[in-house]
């Protein structure tokens, strides 16, 4: 059974920071991974999709790599803005159709 | 275009009682998916529809859960006689295909359940 988790649960940085959220999947036989934000209240917002076949992908001030192999992926935020403050979410596509969700990392950036 | 819609937005019903949770997905997506997410817990799985096939319904958490959907276009997610422990978000998304695409999930705003 696939299991996703993600560290750390919650983090406060300054605004302009760069920092990373991690992800980690354990079975490595996934069709794609999702990155998503989810705001209070709100539904889920598609950040990026990375393919089981491409390493990373990139929109903006945000950049996901993707590492099969080990079961993981990273998603990098440049220059953090009070903006960004959201709770994150990692899911993997594996065999079956429907994504598999980590209970994300709630992130607070302060201006 | 028109992103998935999902309605009532939030609901507040007595335990005992049923209820209809709606969703309109995207207009072409054939793959409609149902998830929920309770206080404090991540995202589950509930069940799935691809076009005309039997929908995958090894999330449902008891036979209380029931899900249609019509062709390819609206579905409806039905609780009955519900208990305290249903109050979750329950979100709907859509995607242009399923079974291990590569095509990625359209989210709806979800509804929000309270059992009192």
């Amino acid at each position: 059974k696939q299991e996703v988790t993600q560290i750390p649960a919650a983090l406060s940085v300054p605004e302009g920071e760069n920092l990373v959220l991690n992800c980690s999947f354990t079975d490595s036989a996934i069709y794609n991974l999702q990155w998503f934000r989810q705001d209070p209240g709100k539904g889920l917002t598609s950040l990026l999709l990375i393919q089981s076949s491409q390493r990373e992908q990139t929109s903006g001030r945000l950049n996901a790599s993707l590492d099969k192999s080990s079961g993981r992926s990273t998603l990098y935020i440049a220059a953090s803005q009070p903006g960004d403050s959201a709770t994150y979410l990692c899911a993997v596509i594996s065999g079956y159709s429907t994504l598999t969700f980590g209970k994300g990392t709630m992130l607070l950036v302060s201006p | 275009g028109a992103g998935v819609s999902q309605s009532p937005s939030n609901k507040v019903t007595e335990k005992g009682k049923d209820v209809e949770l709606r969703c309109d997905p995207i207009s072409g997506h054939t793959a409609l998916y149902w998830y929920r997410q309770r206080l404090g817990q991540g995202l589950e799985f509930l069940i799935y529809f691809q076009g005309n096939s039997a929908p995958d319904k090894s999330g449902l958490p008891s036979d209380r859960f029931s899900a249609e959907r019509t062709g390819e276009s609206v579905s409806t997610l039905t609780i009955q006689r519900t208990q305290q422990e249903d109050s979750a978000v329950y979100l709907c998304a859509s995607s242009l295909v399923s079974r291990g695409s590569s095509y990625e999930q359209y989210f709806g705003p979800g509804t929000r359940l309270t059992v009192t």
